[in-house]
């Protein structure tokens, strides 16, 4: 079945202790990213690859970082957890260039930090 | 900025027709996107439109307007498992392929 997995789906942590969010999608898309949904917001992006070894910002990256070392995996790194970054995350990939206009959403991971 | 604008919430009855409009910035504009979310659930994925006109699947439809940034969704017969939040989604060609998302309308589908 062809999906996007994402882990831990549920998590409270505490501020400053480091986590990893991870993303794996089996469809071999080239695009992976990922977005934080707050109430009022909406979805916004945070970082996104196009290909293994290609990041890129999006509109609110600060306090996150990723890697893309396999096709396969985009994990989402919170080296120093803030409460600010309580909130429910996305990962989503798609074929190269959006240009089949379908992006799949993994099934969200609520974090809350403490 | 890359303002998309959406209602905040609307409500239709049960069988009913409702429009859902999604307003955007046209500089660099390169495609929209409506997306379907149940609440705690992931999007999903409605329809796509790069090019001027109607967009027809089933008992959604998406129009788009390139000249005026505008485009709608619409959903006919409705139907009570369509209460969801309704995204609109603009990709912008100087935004590498970056989507940007409107803040969602949520749809409350009444008896």
């Amino acid at each position: 079945e062809a999906q996007v997995t994402q882990n831990p789906r549920y998590l409270i942590t505490v501020t400053g202790k480091k986590l990893t969010v991870t993303c794996s999608q089996n469809m071999n898309h080239e695009y992976m990213s990922w977005y934080r949904q707050d109430p009022g917001l909406g979805l916004r992006q945070i970082y996104y690859s196009m290909n293994v070894e290609v990041t890129d910002k999006g509109d609110v990256p600060e306090g996150y970082k990723v890697s893309r070392k396999e096709k396969r995996n985009f994990p989402l790194i919170l080296e120093s957890p803030s409460p600010n970054q309580t909130s429910l995350y996305f990962c989503a990939s798609s074929l190269a260039g959006l240009n089949t206009g379908e992006l799949f959403f993994g099934e969200g991971s609520r974090l809350t930090v403490l | 900025g890359q303002n998309i604008d959406q209602p905040t919430e609307m409500t239709a009855t049960e069988g009913a027709i409702v429009q859902i409009n999604c307003t955007y910035q046209t500089s660099g504009f390169n495609g929209l996107f409506w997306y379907q979310q149940h609440a705690g659930e992931a999007p999903t994925f409605l329809s796509y439109n790069v090019l001027d006109g109607l967009e027809e699947k089933g008992r959604f439809s998406s129009f788009l307007s390139r000249s005026k940034g505008y485009s709608y969704l619409l959903l006919k017969e409705l139907q009570m498992k369509d209460s969801a939040s309704y995204l609109c989604a603009v990709r912008f060609n100087n935004a590498g392929n970056m989507l940007t998302f409107g803040g969602g309308t949520r749809l409350m589908v009444k008896p």
